[in-house]
């Protein structure tokens, strides 16, 4: 079983809609977890951290469940600038973050 | 907002050669790290140094991989003699201190091909 999962997608969404998705993890001694956003061949861009009671930023929110293992992203009234691969970032030690393969977000007009 | 910075952004070598990646890392960041992605592919951790020293490294990152903080703004990739699936985006990125929700600030990358 891989270490971070997440639904390849992609997920065709149309413009002004709510998309959830989530991204599990394996490993219980995860202690950071993170929303990234990558654009094709660009860098990861940090999106947001995901905290332990669940955290908004405008129209993103991000929710951890330490119990069932997993991570959460919804995004409210999407815009066709949200159109990305949204990356699950999991830190298991001060140094190493493991990533998921990315969850790809086409937003339709 | 201070940005972590790439060069070369797209290096072309040739089988068997050496290439030195380099980055500059935000200023008062103290972790740094090297990242790859093989296209289509997902990012894998190559190595972290803190403090001048390796602090962590990957299965990748084997005899054919260093890195090196020669001068205090600079932290360079070296791959010695590159194969054909060394072919990657190099990302550089750095964080800002022990705090372990600190995120990761990424660098532009690097696009290597081996030929």
């Amino acid at each position: 079983r891989k270490e971070v999962e997440q639904d390849p997608g992609p997920f065709n969404v149309p413009e002004g809609a709510t998309v959830a998705f989530n991204c599990t993890y394996s490993n219980s001694a995860s202690q950071s977890f993170f929303w990234y956003r990558q654009d094709c061949r660009k860098e990861p861009k940090l999106l947001m951290s995901v905290y332990s009671s669940g955290n908004e930023d405008g129209r993103f929110t991000a929710q951890l469940n330490r119990a069932s293992q997993y991570i959460s992203l919804l995004i409210r009234d999407s815009k066709l600038s949200d159109s990305a691969t949204y990356l699950c970032a999991v830190k298991r030690s001060n140094y190493q973050l493991i990533w998921g393969a990315g969850t790809k977000l086409i937003i339709k007009p | 907002e201070p940005e972590v910075t790439q060069t070369p952004s797209h290096q072309v070598t040739q089988m068997g050669q050496e290439v030195i990646l380099r980055c500059v890392p935000i200023s008062n960041h103290l972790y740094f790290y090297w990242y790859r992605q093989i296209l289509g592919q997902k990012v894998e951790f190559l190595v972290s140094f803190y403090n001048n020293e390796i602090s962590e490294k990957s299965e990748i990152f084997d005899d054919q991989f260093s890195v090196e903080r020669p001068d205090g703004s600079n932290f360079t990739l070296k791959i010695r003699s590159t194969k054909l699936e060394d072919s990657a985006m190099y990302f550089c990125a750095s964080s800002p201190g022990q705090v372990m929700n600190s995120p990761l600030h990424f660098g532009n990358g690097t696009r290597l091909t081996v030929t």
